[in-house]
């Protein structure tokens, strides 16, 4: 069946670097890509999205690149900080609104 | 702000128990969902709601049931509890059916199964 996977569970920072998180997915008809975080002990905040037909979508600090022609989506953290540590999950979304998730890539910001 | 809510943070139980989980959303949202949540699978989906009464299976309904008699309150019950249903169990919602609208997630709630 379709899916969405992570290339890495754990990723190590330090403190001020930029990260980069990847995420592979394999459903073509899929219309829309998030990023969401989850800190410990929350349930998941949405961070940005990026519909299909975009290569790239910027936000405050987060980048989110599409290649659809590898179907790979990546987050990009600028400056990243200690608040930054958390679970990050890509999803795809059907048109229905449905969501598939990821594995999750743990980010650990080291000062 | 978006605010759903999950009646337990964290719940035990024993085998063969009838367990509810709550969810409370307050920005009369359309849709409501139940994951279920466990280290390196992610979220899967169990059941959403579109519409009050009306519900959809998910990925992964099997042993699981829901209820849906308002439109703020989406209710995830397990007949019989086992002990493969320990896990995180979070709540969502959505404004309305499309691909462009964001979930909002409540706090989850951590079931033990004994």
């Amino acid at each position: 069946g379709e899916s969405v996977g992570l290339h890495l569970p754990t990723l190590s920072v330090q403190e001020g670097d930029n990260s980069i998180i990847n995420c592979a997915y394999s459903n073509s008809a899929s219309d829309y890509f998030i990023w969401y975080k989850q800190e410990s002990g929350k349930g998941p905040q949405f961070i940005i999205d990026i519909r299909s037909n975009m290569d790239k979508r910027q936000g405050q600090r987060v980048t989110v690149l599409l290649n659809k022609t590898v179907k790979h989506l990546s987050l990009q953290i600028a400056a990243t900080q200690p608040g930054d540590s958390a679970v990050y999950f890509c999803a795809e979304s059907d048109s229905w609104g449905k969501l598939q998730f990821g594995a999750g890539t743990q980010v650990v910001v080291t000062p | 702000d978006v605010k759903v809510t999950q009646s337990s943070r964290y719940l035990v139980k024993r085998t063969g128990e009838k367990v509810f989980l709550e969810c409370v959303q307050d920005m009369d949202h359309e849709n409501m969902f139940w994951y279920r949540q466990d280290p390196g699978l992610g979220l899967r989906l169990i059941y959403f709601s579109y519409d009050v009464k009306m519900k959809e299976k998910g990925d992964i309904p099997e042993g699981y049931s829901v209820s849906r008699e308002k439109k703020e309150r989406f209710s995830l019950i397990l007949e019989s509890a086992s002990t493969n249903q320990t896990s995180m169990y979070l709540c969502a919602s959505s404004r309305e059916r499309g691909a462009g609208e964001t979930q909002y997630f409540g706090p989850g709630t951590r079931l033990l199964v004994l």
